[in-house]
């Protein structure tokens, strides 16, 4: 297995553009995870799915990021309009009942 | 809010020695994990300790836990120069199987 699939490792946007980030999970893992990494804030949850479903989506900072999963193989982040304050590692992690995490390389995403 | 905070921040050691992080956490847990990070890439899933467990062991890493303290330890023996990272506890929280971690023990393993 390839683990989880994040793209693009990197992205450099102009502040107001849209990003669209994306995530493949792991075969057969019924939990997928959104999480951002920041220097000042460490690993957040913002928002994660069982079976494709969205369960907790409190750590979503604002309307302007929202998530989807349309089936069990994909799943995307988006942010419009993006901020400079949105700069950050983002990582998606998918994990299989009883056992850990299997994360992702994870997005970095400079906005300016 | 972070559930759970590391301790030291930051760690030093020669290669050969051993390290040993710590973890406090706040509320009631059903399991406690370990993660590693180097730089620039993603978390990696270590080891999972339950809360009817006192101590696991994986090769050369050795957890313990003590619920009634609320906290957990990381030891790696005879450490190596590829042990350089980041390491993060991590407990579910909030219900379902959600992870909050922590903030994080940055080791250097010197030659």
């Amino acid at each position: 297995d390839a683990g989880v699939i994040q793209s693009p490792r990197h992205e450099v946007t102009e502040m107001g553009q849209e990003v669209t980030l994306r995530c493949k999970p792991i075969s057969g893992h019924n939990s997928l995870f959104w999480y951002r990494q920041t220097m000042m804030r460490g690993l957040e949850l913002l928002i994660y799915f069982n079976n494709n479903v969205p369960i907790d989506d409190s750590g979503m900072p604002e309307d302007r990021f929202s998530a989807k999963m349309p089936n069990a193989s994909f799943s995307t982040l988006k942010i419009q309009p993006s901020e400079p304050r949105d700069s950050a590692v983002y990582f998606c992690a998918s994990m299989d009942r009883g056992y850990g995490y299997t994360f992702g390389s994870g997005t970095r995403l400079t906005v300016v | 809010s972070q559930q759970g905070e590391e301790d030291p921040q930051a760690l030093s050691i020669q290669e050969g020695e051993n390290a040993t992080m710590n973890c406090s956490y706040k509320t009631s847990i059903n399991n406690l994990q370990w993660y590693r990070q180097n730089s620039g890439r993603g978390l990696v899933h270590l080891i999972l300790i339950r809360s009817n467990e006192r101590e696991k062991h994986s090769g050369r890493l050795r957890v313990t836990l003590d619920t009634s303290k609320k906290s957990s330890s990381l030891l790696i023996t005879a450490s190596r120069a590829a042990d350089t990272a980041s390491y993060f506890c991590a407990t579910p929280g909030g219900g379902g199987n959600k992870l909050t971690f922590g903030t994080g023990t940055q080791l250097k393993v010197e030659l």
